[in-house]
């Protein structure tokens, strides 16, 4: 069973740029979130999407958008990119948006802004 | 926010040795606790996971130890391996919105 994939896995942007991520969750899975991972502020929760719809958000400004398609895949996008924006983003996927339900992560994004 | 700290920021470990990170949060409206792996390079992967009704969860080498009354959990990782080298995460999932995660710790089992 192939696992969570993002793509691309590596992205240099300057500063002012924009950019979409993908990912697409394990098969029957329909809920994706999405997290950014710095040295400094550790996992940072961005969103979650499950059956189209955004059902979460964390503390992060409006450049940080997402959407999910009708076969579960989603793709988060970073409007007027700042230096501060350079990290790892994760996609992780689980079942349904229950809390006994496990998350499921990518190997990640390496978004560098130069 | 609901906060999880974890403890210690890194830990150095002998091999065949007992690793311990320990975790705590402060809302009792978490319903599951997670702990994830994370190589370099990698995402974290979902190592074990326990529910709060439930005070022990072994699988293999590692081991989660829940105490509900102190909110508190750990992960004991039996006979450390060099393999078990990477970064370790707590989590707390609560009833409703996102996973909250710990700083993370750095584990390094020397050969």
């Amino acid at each position: 069973k192939a696992g969570v994939t993002q793509t691309p896995r590596y992205l240099i942007k300057t500063r002012g740029q924009q950019v979409t991520l993908s990912c697409s969750p394990i098969s029957g899975h329909r809920s994706v979130s999405w997290y950014q991972q710095t040295p400094g502020q550790g996992l940072q929760f961005l969103f979650e999407y499950f059956s189209e719809t955004q059902r979460n958000k964390g503390n992060f400004p409006g450049r940080f958008s997402g959407r999910q398609f009708s076969n579960s895949r989603s793709e988060m996008n970073v409007s007027t990119l700042e230096l501060g924006d350079s990290a790892l983003y994760l996609c992780a996927s689980r079942r349904e948006v229950n809390s006994n339900q496990p998350q499921h992560f990518g190997d990640g994004t390496r978004l560098s802004i130069l | 926010q609901q906060q999880v700290k974890q403890s210690p920021q890194s830990l150095i470990v002998q091999k065949g040795g007992i690793s311990i990170i320990n975790c705590a949060y402060e809302n009792t409206a978490f319903d599951y606790f997670p702990w994830y792996q994370q190589f370099p390079g990698k995402g974290p992967a979902l190592l074990i996971a326990i529910r709060p009704d439930v005070s022990e969860k072994k699988e293999g080498r590692f081991t989660i130890s829940f105490n509900k009354s102190a909110k508190q959990f750990s992960l004991h990782i039996m006979d450390s391996q060099p393999g078990d080298s990477a970064t370790y995460f707590c989590a707390a999932v609560p009833t409703k919105g996102d996973m909250r995660f710990g700083a993370g710790t750095r584990l390094t089992v020397k050969p």
